[in-house]
């Protein structure tokens, strides 16, 4: 099983729509939870980092629940600009290293 | 902001030859870097993790006499593909982590896309 699941997407959506994304994590222990962003062909950036009591960047809401280690991100008011890969990243409790999941795909349409 | 410079960006080598992608901290120290590798429509997959002046740890199932990871300063970083052949095709992206910065202290080279013909 890979410590890091998401949906298959891709997602295709309309400007303006609301799109949900989501992830499971396998390790009960893992200590930082983030959403990166990435590029076609391009590294990753980090987007924003997930915490227990759920935060929100402007357009953008993540959501922890640990009992069922699922996380999630919100997008709402989706721009042409929001398409890209989104993964889903976590860290362990021994070591630094980062965990990506595979990603998810968006494609935000005119 | 936190700059990682890694290069190559791209390179094209013949199969059995040796390839080596840099990977450098460029205003702040990087106790730690990861290298990373990721094949089309595939997650980054760690290969391994380098501390400062000591051997890198390996990721299982990842040859550490193929992948040569050297970290002698708390700038740099190289990783040498030796041998390479055509099912080492990926792209490699480093990231170098900045303890003071805490869980924002992670920020990653711009990748390099390797093809081994």
């Amino acid at each position: 099983r890979k410590e890091v699941e998401q949906d298959p997407g891709p997602f295709n959506v309309p400007e303006g729509a609301t799109v949900a994304f989501n992830c499971t994590y396998s390790n009960s222990a893992s200590q930082s939870f983030f959403w990166y962003r990435q590029d076609c062909r391009k590294e990753p950036k980090l987007l924003m980092s997930v915490y227990s009591s759920g935060n929100e960047d402007g357009r953008f809401t993540a959501q922890l629940n640990r009992a069922s280690q699922y996380i999630s991100l919100l997008i709402r008011d989706s721009k042409l600009s929001d398409s890209a890969t989104y993964l889903c990243v976590v860290k362990g409790n021994s070591g630094y290293a980062l965990n990506f999941g595979k990603g998810t795909s968006l494609l935000v349409t005119p | 902001g936190a700059v990682v410079s890694q290069h190559p960006s791209r390179v094209i080598c013949k199969s059995g030859t040796s390839v080596k992608i840099e990977c450098r901290s460029l205003d702040f120290q990087a106790t730690t870097m990861f290298w990373y590798r990721q094949f089309p429509k595939q997650s980054l997959m760690l290969m391994a993790t380098s501390n400062e002046g000591s051997k890198a740890t390996y990721e299982q199932g990842v040859e550490k006499d193929k992948f040569l990871i050297n970290h002698a300063s708390l700038t740099l970083s190289t990783l040498t593909v030796t041998s390479a052949h055509p099912e080492d095709s990926s792209f490699y992206i480093c990231s170098a982590r900045d303890s003071a910065q805490g869980n924002y202290g992670y920020t990653f080279g711009s990748g390099t896309r390797l093809t081994v013909v």
